[in-house]
């Protein structure tokens, strides 16, 4: 079945440290998203590429990263320089490239708790 | 600037009955998606309206697009216990293709 693995589903880290989250689709799709979901919030957008070695920073990328070697792979970093990290992170793709005329299909997330 | 709006942010209905959600915008727009999300899950894409559009069906799910108004509802006829979720809009703007998301509407069924 295609689709979009997110791992791990939980992650812990200790305050100051970096982590990667992983994001692997094989849906061939050019286009890979990166969000944020805050209790009581909307998705924010965090990183996005639209093509391999191709990425673009989001609302509110500031202490991540992000790179895009693979069409399949999407790995997001977590720097010690996000100074709220802990929070429920939602990788997708899409046909693209423009976000609003196809549906999106998301992962199941990464809940993140920093410490 | 949160650019779509779910009313209301909790809804809580028995079974059988239909459930309808509002999701209100600025600003105009090109196309409006609502998606669902389970608890703890990803969120699943239910249905795309494009601004030229004024309803579409899939299933039990029926939404409306008023651009006049600015608003979108979405209408779960004859609900069932595996409707209970979250439901979110996502609007892109007229002049920019990135999705905007609303807090989404919580739906809980009672059985």
């Amino acid at each position: 079945d295609g689709g979009i693995t997110q791992s791990p589903k939980y992650l812990f880290r200790k305050e100051g440290q970096n982590v990667t989250l992983s994001c692997e689709q094989n849906l061939n799709h050019d286009a890979m998203y990166w969000y944020r979901q805050d209790p009581g919030q909307g998705l924010r957008l965090i990183y996005y590429s639209q093509i391999v070695n191709d990425f673009q920073k989001g609302d509110i990328a500031e202490g991540y990263s992000v790179s895009r070697e693979k069409k399949e792979s999407f790995p997001l970093t977590v720097t010690s320089a996000q100074k709220n990290p802990t929070a429920f992170y939602l990788c997708a793709s899409g046909t693209g490239p423009l976000l609003g005329n196809s549906p999106l299909h998301f992962g199941n997330g990464t809940r993140l708790t920093v410490t | 600037s949160q650019q779509g709006e779910e009313d209301p942010q909790a809804l809580s209905i028995q079974e059988g009955e239909n459930a309808t959600m509002n999701c209100s915008y600025k600003t105009s727009i090109n196309n409006l998606q609502w998606y669902r999300q389970n608890s703890g899950r990803g969120l699943v894409h239910l249905i795309l309206i494009r601004s030229n559009e004024r309803e579409k069906h899939s299933g039990r799910l029926r939404v409306t697009l008023d651009t006049s108004k600015k608003s979108s509802s979405l209408l779960i006829t004859a609900s069932r216990a595996a409707d209970t979720a979250s439901y979110f809009c996502a609007t892109d703007l007229d002049s920019n293709y990135q999705l905007i998301w609303g807090a989404g509407t919580k739906l809980i069924i009672k059985p």
